[in-house]
């Protein structure tokens, strides 16, 4: 049974970076026609988007955080990771790393417990 | 960005009962929908696709319908596993996934 569990500081400060890992257990990262990807829940919020990176090397980046989002595969780790940079209050959530193939649509099979990050000084 | 409204947040409902739930779409997805049910510490579970395709396994109390920008989820008779939140989530525009913001099913 494949598990994902995020790992990262819970408080980062206005203007620094934020970095998330995903440890993947129970499996490979390393399967054909994965998608690893991130979401966020703001706080009294909907679930956000964040995007992924694919086996294949391809990556897709929410347009609102483009600019600041890199994410990425560490298969040798088994772990993939989200690097957001010059973060502010706005990027207070509750973090969520999940996988999914597309299966007649986006069909997620792992989710993780999710890690909350505040963002203040 | 297509934007999805989800309507309830919340509600408390008893076993037996019949229970819905609405998403809203901003603009026109056609059937590009679907239907998931999260629990803490659990896989989450795609309920339906493409808006009215029950997933395989799932129980055919769960039933989907809709197209264009209004769809509805709904379970014909609440079961005691069937307390969690639900989320719809549209892929019109993949890989610019959006969801709805969630509907929590409490026990009343």
């Amino acid at each position: 049974q494949v598990q994902l569990q995020e790992s990262g500081p819970g408080l980062v400060k206005p203007s620094q970076n934020l970095s998330l890992i995903c440890t993947v257990s129970g499996g490979s990262i390393d399967k054909s026609g994965y998608y690893w990807s991130w979401i966020r829940q703001l706080p009294g919020k909907g679930l956000e988007w964040i995007g992924y990176s694919h086996n294949t090397g391809s990556t897709y980046y929410n347009p609102s955080l483009k600019s600041r989002v890199t994410i990425s595969v560490d298969t040798s780790k088994n772990q993939f990771s989200l690097k957001l940079t010059s973060v502010t209050a706005a990027d207070t959530a509750q973090y969520f790393c999940a996988s999914y193939k597309w299966i007649r649509g986006p069909y997620f099979d792992n989710w993780g417990q999710g890690t909350l990050v505040a963002v203040s000084s | 960005d297509i934007q999805m409204t989800q309507s309830p947040s919340s509600l408390s409902a008893s076993v037996g009962d019949r229970v819905t739930i609405t998403c809203r779409a901003s603009q026109d997805i056609r059937n590009d929908l679907g239907w998931y049910q999260l629990k803490p510490g659990k896989a989450p579970k795609r309920l339906i696709y493409s808006a009215s395709n029950l997933q395989s396994g799932v129980p055919s109390r769960f039933s989907g319908s809709g197209s264009g920008t209004e769809f509805t989820l709904t379970i014909s008779s609440l079961q005691p596993d069937d307390f969690a939140t639900y989320y719809c989530l549209q892929h019109n525009l993949y890989p610019r996934f959006t969801f709805g913001g969630g509907t929590k099913v409490e026990i009343k």
